[in-house]
């Protein structure tokens, strides 16, 4: 019963290092959503993909890139990290496919990210 | 700018000792009020939804409430194992199934 798997679950970068972030659902799910928590922030979409083959940027998308490699995965690129962008990282993804639906979001558990 | 706001911050109970969390919210029409709890280490678990003013949902020792500008998670005679953070998140029409979270509450029940 896996639901939503990231990896890694730990990661530690030095700054300007580049570094891809996985994530894969077996829920047959449309949607998928990339979210970044820091303390006293909340979390915050840094992008999202609403159906296979569509990417649209969220609330932080600076700095990072995303592919949606299929409908079961969808990844996330540092292209040149940044200590800003220490933080812990959450996949999710819901049988939502566009914005009259409003399915609930699963989430991985996470991938703890330090970038020095 | 559509906006969460959850109070307390944080919130320390003894075993047995109901309560409520509060998430209020300011946004351009609501599609739907999500509650989620978040242990330590891990990603957030799905709780409720709740889609318009007066619903009402429950599961276990946990209800959840709605009205127009605020939702409530009430918690009825708690246990230690309920301690988590609690999230609430809110999505509006036209926004391809996003989540807009509050900063959450962090639960602790004590024995």
């Amino acid at each position: 019963n896996a639901g939503v798997t990231q990896t890694p679950k730990f990661q530690v970068l030095k700054t300007g290092q580049s570094m891809t972030l996985q994530c894969a659902q077996d829920m047959n799910h449309n949607s998928m959503y990339w979210y970044r928590q820091d303390p006293g922030m909340g979390l915050r979409l840094i992008y999202y993909s609403a159906s296979e083959g569509t990417t649209d940027k969220g609330e932080v998308p600076n700095g990072y890139n995303v592919s949606r490699l299929n409908k079961r995965e969808f990844s996330l690129r540092l292209e040149s990290a940044a200590p800003s962008q220490t933080s812990v990282y959450f996949c999710a993804s819901s049988r939502s496919r566009d914005s009259v639906s409003n399915q609930p979001q699963h989430f991985g558990d996470g991938t703890r990210l330090s970038i020095l | 700018e559509d906006q969460v706001t959850q109070s307390p911050e944080a919130l320390r109970l003894q075993e047995g000792e109901s309560s409520s969390l509060n998430c209020s919210y300011t946004v351009s029409g609501l599609r739907g009020l999500f509650w989620y709890r978040q242990d330590p280490g891990k990603g957030p678990e799905f709780l409720f939804t709740l889609y318009s003013a007066g619903e009402e949902k429950e599961k276990e020792r946990l209800k959840a409430t709605l009205t127009k500008k605020e939702s409530f998670l009430h918690i009825t005679a708690p246990k230690p194992e309920d301690s988590a953070t609690y999230l609430c998140a809110v999505q509006v029409p036209g926004t391809a199934s996003k989540l807009t979270f509050g900063t959450g509450t962090r639960l602790q029940v004590m024995l």
